[in-house]
């Protein structure tokens, strides 16, 4: 079936220090979202990329979608420590209904103060 | 407007016993999608509900099973619990139909240990 592999899975950064996850598919993703999840608390959306090599910024997080959508990256300039939990990458299986996710196993991120 | 209310928030059953988990969804969402979250096998789908109907069903054996009610509310249940059933329940809502319909939003979960 359809798998996301994400990379790496467990990162420890200092605060200050950049972070990156990765997301890599054998087959074309229709398109890709990216979730936190905060320890103890449960996944939240933070964005949707559709279009091949899309680039989204959302303040210090850029989100990438690879030019042939089978890759896309998460990268976190100059961390904070409420920059700490998991972050999941999701594929929508084309095709699918719209609730059915697969999430990636994600990449657990710690930053040390 | 209110999130996604999942209950119980923790609960404990015994091996053997059944389990029913309830969600109610945003109001409007009309898709609700269940998931599994354990350490070992991450997130996992379990079968998602739009208009009272299942669309889609992950591999998960028959005890466990959901429905929806015409409230858009949603139960799952488990049947003859067993240890490896021990995990986080994620309900997920999402509009189902319109821009934005695969967005997810999750409740804060049901987490069940089986003793």
């Amino acid at each position: 079936g359809q798998q996301v592999m994400q990379i790496p899975q467990y990162q420890h950064v200092q605060e200050g220090e950049d972070f990156t996850t990765y997301c890599n598919s054998s087959t074309t993703l229709s398109n890709i979202q990216w979730y936190k999840q905060r320890p103890g608390g449960h996944p939240v959306f933070l964005i949707q990329l559709v279009k091949s090599g899309e680039v989204k910024k959302q303040k210090r997080l850029t989100f990438q979608f690879g030019e042939a959508k089978k890759n896309s990256s998460l990268h976190i300039t100059a961390t904070q420590t409420t920059d700490v939990g998991t972050y999941f990458c999701a594929d929508f299986l084309r095709g699918s209904t719209l609730g059915r996710l697969y999430f990636g196993r994600g990449t657990q991120l710690t930053v040390w103060p | 407007k209110a999130g996604v209310t999942q209950t119980p928030r923790y609960l404990i059953k015994t091996r053997g016993q059944q389990v029913t988990l309830s969600c109610s969804p945003i109001s409007g969402h009309r898709s609700v999608s269940w998931y599994q979250q354990t350490p070992g096998q991450g997130l996992q789908f379990l079968f998602e509900y739009f208009s009272e109907t299942q669309r889609n069903k992950g591999n998960f054996p028959g005890r466990f099973s959901g429905r929806q009610f015409s409230n858009s509310r949603s139960e799952m249940n488990v049947s003859t619990l067993e240890l490896g059933d021990s995990a986080l329940y994620l309900c997920a809502s999402s509009p189902g139909q319109e821009a934005g319909a695969n967005v997810l939003t999750f409740g804060a979960g049901s987490r069940l240990t089986v003793l």
